[in-house]
């Protein structure tokens, strides 16, 4: 099955500045979903990538899928308080069309004022 | 108003109890799945249905059941709770119609509590 490694596991900023979480799959990815979390709340989507070399942006978040499809980056820039929470990565757990979803651990962002 | 609910939010029970969360969606998917998030472990699926007829167990299964009662809602039974069993709880929902992928919607969460 797949794993899915998130570094770091935590993050702590500086408002105003950039930052990026990383997804590392051991195996291809097919479809890379990001979600974030407020503490104890649910998840939000955020994008999807499918294609190697993908990259999508919403607002002041990029989200990336490197060639090999191996590795998801999500980067923040200029980072605010409305951006701190659990940033989760997700797959589909057996390739296209498995519909179950597996999860990284998260990466809890924090971003002092 | 939210597309997909979940109740209770919270809920505090002794080992033993029989437990039923509930999870109600108004996005019309077919698609609905139960996962539990424990710190340090992540999300981790419990079961899934692909429609009324279709149940499926997820990874983690053991000392859980769910029904299906409509297209519309899917519960999650714990039959005898015990301690490890307390987690936060999520429902999502998916949509058919997205072809190889899968973009879930997750409801709010149920924090269990078993004692």
């Amino acid at each position: 099955s797949q794993e899915l490694e998130q570094s770091p596991q935590s993050l702590i900023v500086q408002e105003g500045k950039n930052l990026t979480i990383n997804c590392t799959s051991s195996k291809t990815l097919y479809g890379l979903y990001w979600y974030k979390q407020k503490y104890g709340e649910g998840l939000i989507f955020l994008m999807m990538l499918q294609k190697g070399g993908e990259e999508k942006s919403h607002e002041k978040i990029t989200a990336k899928l490197d060639e090999k499809k191996q590795q998801s980056s999500l980067h923040i820039t200029a980072s605010q308080p409305s951006h701190a929470g659990i940033y989760l990565c997700g797959a589909d757990r057996s390739g296209a069309g498995s519909y179950q979803l597996t999860f990284g651990k998260g990466t809890k962002l924090s971003v002092i004022p | 108003d939210a597309d997909v609910t979940q109740t209770p939010r919270n809920r505090i029970t002794k080992t033993g109890k029989r437990i039923m969360l509930e999870c109600s969606q108004t996005k019309g998917h077919d698609r609905m799945y139960w996962y539990r998030q424990d710190p340090g472990l992540g999300l981790r699926l419990i079961y899934y249905s692909f429609d009324v007829k279709d149940i499926n167990k997820g990874e983690i299964s053991d000392g859980y059941s769910v029904s299906r009662q409509a297209q519309a809602k899917f519960s999650l039974s714990l039959e005898s709770a015990i301690p490890n069993q307390t987690a936060l709880y999520f429902c999502a929902t998916s949509d058919t119609g997205t072809g190889d992928y899968n973009e879930q919607f997750f409801g709010p969460g149920t924090r269990l509590t078993v004692l």
